[in-house]
């Protein structure tokens, strides 16, 4: 049983370029999260996702950042016009159906690491 | 403010020793779980341990132990018999509610070191 999975797992793009990071959950899991960890930092909730629906995009830049989780194919965070604070490693988790507080299982991808030059 | 305190950026301890990574957490929710990941300098994130605000036990897995202090609002992880394998960054986190709120609050992370 695969685990999360994320490509590419690093990223060089120019300032005002655009970045696509990719997420294939856990097979069986339809809900999706993405965190942003800046560096010596810890990560920091950006969007909530299940099948064509956000849930929660509490923690998304208002400008630039768009996520999506289409019917069928992996879920896109998308940066356009990158710029140099946009550099961090981008993880992806997910889980089985909405999780009651006794549950443990959201498990995280190995991230996507975007420098812009 | 701070929902989740790690107040030990970088420790340093002695293989074999048993080492204590501190957590203390603010919620008013009365459901809520709390969980440890390790990020080794390769940089992914290794879930080690969760415990839900209802568990009347600590939760254990192997080494691993969380001494889940609820009045006191802590949750540290408590690694036994520490090996080189275990030096990275230790992450505290903590998701809120039952339905609906499931993202994750972590803390500032520990650095750990085990020296041979």
């Amino acid at each position: 049983n695969a685990g999360v999975m994320q490509n590419p797992r690093h990223l060089v793009r120019r300032r005002g370029q655009e970045a696509r990071l990719r997420c294939s959950p856990m097979k069986g899991h339809s809900h999706v999260y993405w965190y942003r960890q800046l560096p010596e930092e810890g990560l920091k909730f950006m969007v909530y996702l299940q099948k064509e629906n956000i849930i929660d995009e509490s923690g998304m830049p208002k400008e630039r950042f768009s996520a999506e989780f289409p019917k069928e194919g992996p879920s896109i965070l998308r940066i356009q016009q990158v710029v140099r604070g946009d550099s961090a490693a981008y993880f992806c988790a997910s889980s089985p159906v909405p999780l009651a507080a006794r549950s443990n299982e959201q498990f995280f991808g190995p991230g996507t690491r975007l420098t812009v030059l | 403010a701070q929902k989740i305190t790690q107040t030990q950026p970088g420790m340093f301890v002695q293989e074999k020793e048993a080492v204590t990574l501190d957590c203390t957490y603010d919620t008013s929710d009365p459901s809520y779980g709390l969980f440890w990941y390790k990020q080794p300098s390769s940089g992914e994130m290794i879930f080690l341990i969760y415990q839900g605000s209802y568990d009347q036990q600590n939760a254990t897995e192997g080494r691993y132990s969380l001494n889940f202090q609820k009045a006191r609002k802590s949750a540290n992880l408590v690694i036994s018999a520490s090996q080189l394998g275990d030096s990275a960054m230790y992450f505290c986190a903590m998701r809120e509610g039952i339905q609906g709120a499931q993202k994750l609050v972590f803390g500032q992370g520990t650095r750990l070191t085990i020296n041979p």
